[in-house]
């Protein structure tokens, strides 16, 4: 069974703290991805990675960075969080040549 | 650019009627591929269909079917005799042709409230 997990359901930090959300794909894909969901306004792709140590910007990167250091580990920094980052934060992952993503589970972030 | 439009933001319907949620894709490629996602309140993306631009026949997966049309360039979702545990965020994708990676485009969501 195809398995994509976040480390946190749940989270809260403090404006202002470095943020580390980390996401671990069991099924040897190649392709990770990042996304904020936010009401209104779907998923918004925030940092895409498609090779060990190679990334991509997507539509919002501004305030993230990511870390891939091992195909199976997509990490997401918010090197100093702010109250707008406060969001529900989905990672994905697929196969090259394989459109279709695999979502886990989400890490709804609340920064106070 | 790609753009996947879902007009319908919320949807409250009352069990066992038949509900339908529509997406509209803008593209200009030739080869795509459409998906729609469910998203229950837990959280986590399923997958439920991904179907391929030149495939335009009709799919049918028990109480789900999708209608894909290229000539308006629609692929909506019915859902027949709706049950509570349809109750979901339902989101619709389109590929992304851009740099040869495989991203996905999404619309905004449909929100279902399906009620007993």
């Amino acid at each position: 069974d195809v398995k994509v997990t976040q480390s946190s359901r749940y989270l809260v930090k403090r404006t202002g703290e470095k943020v580390f959300l980390e996401c671990v794909q069991d099924m040897d894909h190649e392709n990770m991805f990042w996304y904020r969901q936010d009401p209104g306004l779907g998923l918004r792709l925030i940092y895409f990675s498609y090779d060990v140590k190679m990334k991509e910007k997507g539509d919002i990167p501004e305030g993230y960075s990511v870390s891939r250091e091992k195909k199976e580990r997509f990490s997401l920094i918010l090197e100093s969080a702010s109250t707008n980052q406060t969001s529900m934060y989905l990672c994905a992952s697929n196969r090259v040549a394989s459109y279709e993503q695999y979502f886990g589970p989400g890490t709804r972030l609340t920064v106070t | 650019a790609q753009k996947v439009t879902q007009a319908q933001t919320e949807i409250s319907v009352v069990e066992k009627e038949d509900v339908t949620l529509d997406c509209v894709y803008e593209t200009r490629d030739t080869t795509y591929y459409l998906f729609w996602y469910k998203q229950p309140p837990s959280g986590e993306l399923v997958f439920l269909i991904r179907r391929n631009s030149f495939d335009e026949q009709n799919e049918i997966s028990g109480r789900y079917s999708w209608n894909f049309q290229k000539s308006t360039s629609s692929f909506n979702f019915t859902i027949t005799a709706s049950q509570v545990v349809d109750s979901a965020v339902y989101f619709c994708a389109l590929s992304e042709s851009q740099g040869g990676s495989e991203k996905l485009v999404f619309g905004k969501g449909t929100k279902l409230t399906v009620n007993p």
